[in-house]
């Protein structure tokens, strides 16, 4: 596709619930962020692919956030028990295989999770 | 203390002025410094990039860098309209990963 992709747009859960947040990265690009941003703060990094594999996952916030990558492509963020603290924009973003200099991170439109 | 810390506004400004956002960092490793521009309900996109210290200018926006202060700059001249938006400083690390760290975010509004 033109762009990163991410699904669902809006998502609205009760507190408890688990809830799966998808994204599809810019085709070839190998390298996938997730990120959130919660009411008046800056984006929070929360795990980054290289590929299949996850060489920093040091943003997640406790155990109950998960992601996985397939086929080097699509990513999917989980989050279990879901509490209320949760609700906030998750924003995936993807770029092309990092080196020591700088590549752009294109960033999806996110998907806005509110916990009621 | 955040790592980097950004004046949230909101920047009210008219049309056609010059507008000056800032951030502020602590951690003198840093080596890239952005800016996204975030529409509402719009994912961020890249604006501009800069490498160690220096300016670099693109059209209305210029960037400014000063290691030895930990301080970056974003500068719009003649401002529109358009322009209204929540502008996001972000750094990196050199290195590998991509991994960045971001400002709280300014938001501007350019009014007619």
């Amino acid at each position: 596709g033109a762009g990163v992709s991410q699904s669902p747009s809006n998502k609205v859960t009760e507190k408890g619930k688990d809830v799966e947040l998808r994204c599809d990265p810019i085709s070839g690009h190998t390298a996938l962020y997730w990120y959130r941003q919660s009411l008046g703060q800056g984006l929070e990094f929360l795990i980054y692919f290289q590929g299949n594999s996850a060489p920093d996952k040091s943003g997640l916030p406790s155990d109950r956030f998960s992601a996985e990558r397939t086929g080097g492509s699509v990513s999917t963020l989980t989050i279990q028990r879901t509490q209320q603290e949760d609700s906030a924009v998750y924003l995936c973003a993807s770029s092309p295989r990092p080196s020591p200099r700088y590549t752009e991170a294109f960033f999806g439109q996110g998907t806005r999770l509110t916990v009621v | 203390q955040k790592e980097v810390e950004q004046d949230p506004g909101p920047l009210s400004v008219p049309e056609g002025a010059i507008v000056s956002l800032n951030c502020t960092y602590s951690n003198s490793a840093f080596q890239y410094f952005m800016w996204y521009r975030q529409y509402s309900r719009k994912g961020p996109e890249l604006l501009m990039y800069t490498y160690s210290s220096g300016n670099k200018e693109d059209g209305r926006f210029t960037a400014q860098v000063d290691k030895s202060s930990k301080y970056i700059s974003l500068f719009i001249r003649d401002s529109q309209p358009s322009d209204s938006a929540t502008y996001l400083c972000a750094m990196r690390l050199t290195g590998g990963g991509n991994k960045l760290t971001f400002g709280t975010g300014t938001q501007l509004k350019v009014e007619l």
